[in-house]
């Protein structure tokens, strides 16, 4: 499928610190999905993304759908100790019928207290 | 609604055995899928299902693996002769007939370990 690149690979940030990362494709997508996954367990939906230039908030999280329909990007603020985890974008191409998800390789994010 | 749950959590197995895997979808989502992930990577799109019906398979699914819903609610993923290349975690997730199908839930997951 369609690659999705995921910016940057991983993070090591204070407490209290802003997180930005973000996601590309060379491909549309008409929707954009952030997952958060723990190590051993599922990935849980964060935000979900269906309309080009869609803001869309969670709490602390906030995302948008790119303009281009091409891109989107995850901000946390003030990042606490349980946002450690890998983010991942994903989202079925255009061009797909199915709505079998294509998934970025992941964000990992640490926090330090 | 408790979700998505999967069963088992761990299956730990020898090269050449057979293992089954469970998912129970969210009570009600029509659409069942189920992904593979490896360590490093993000989760990839094996097959999904439709009530009862299977629609679609990726290149992934070799014809050592059979999945099947037949009653259009929990599914089962069988992988016949394990190889050491299946080691990884199988992911299940469903989504809503009522929403959009692409956001899908997922369950936690049962991690397969072929030595």
């Amino acid at each position: 499928g369609q690659q999705l690149n995921q910016s940057p690979q991983s993070m090591f940030i204070q407490e209290g610190e802003d997180v930005s990362m973000n996601c590309t494709s060379s491909s549309i997508f008409n929707t954009w999905l952030w997952y958060k996954q723990d190590p051993g367990e599922g990935p849980v939906l964060l935000i979900a993304l269906y309309k080009a230039g869609e803001l869309t908030s969670n709490g602390r999280l906030t995302a948008q759908f790119g303009i281009t329909r091409k891109d989107s990007f995850l901000n946390i603020s003030a990042s606490i100790p349980s946002d450690v985890g890998i983010y991942f974008c994903a989202g079925p191409p255009n061009s797909n019928s199915g709505y079998a998800l294509n998934f970025g390789k992941g964000t990992s994010l640490l926090v330090t207290p | 609604d408790t979700g998505v749950s999967q069963d088992p959590r761990h299956k730990i197995t020898k090269r050449g055995q057979n293992v089954t895997f469970r998912c129970d979808p969210i009570s009600e989502h029509n659409r069942l899928y189920w992904y593979r992930q490896t360590l490093g990577q993000g989760p990839e799109f094996l097959t999904y299902f439709q009530n009862e019906a299977q629609l679609e398979k990726s290149r992934l699914l070799s014809d050592r693996f059979s999945a099947e819903r037949p009653k259009g609610s929990f599914s089962t993923l069988e992988i016949q002769r394990t190889e050491q290349g299946d080691s990884a975690m199988y992911l299940c997730a469903s989504s809503s007939p009522w929403g959009r199908q692409e956001t899908q839930y997922f369950g936690p997951g049962t991690r397969l370990l072929v030595l």
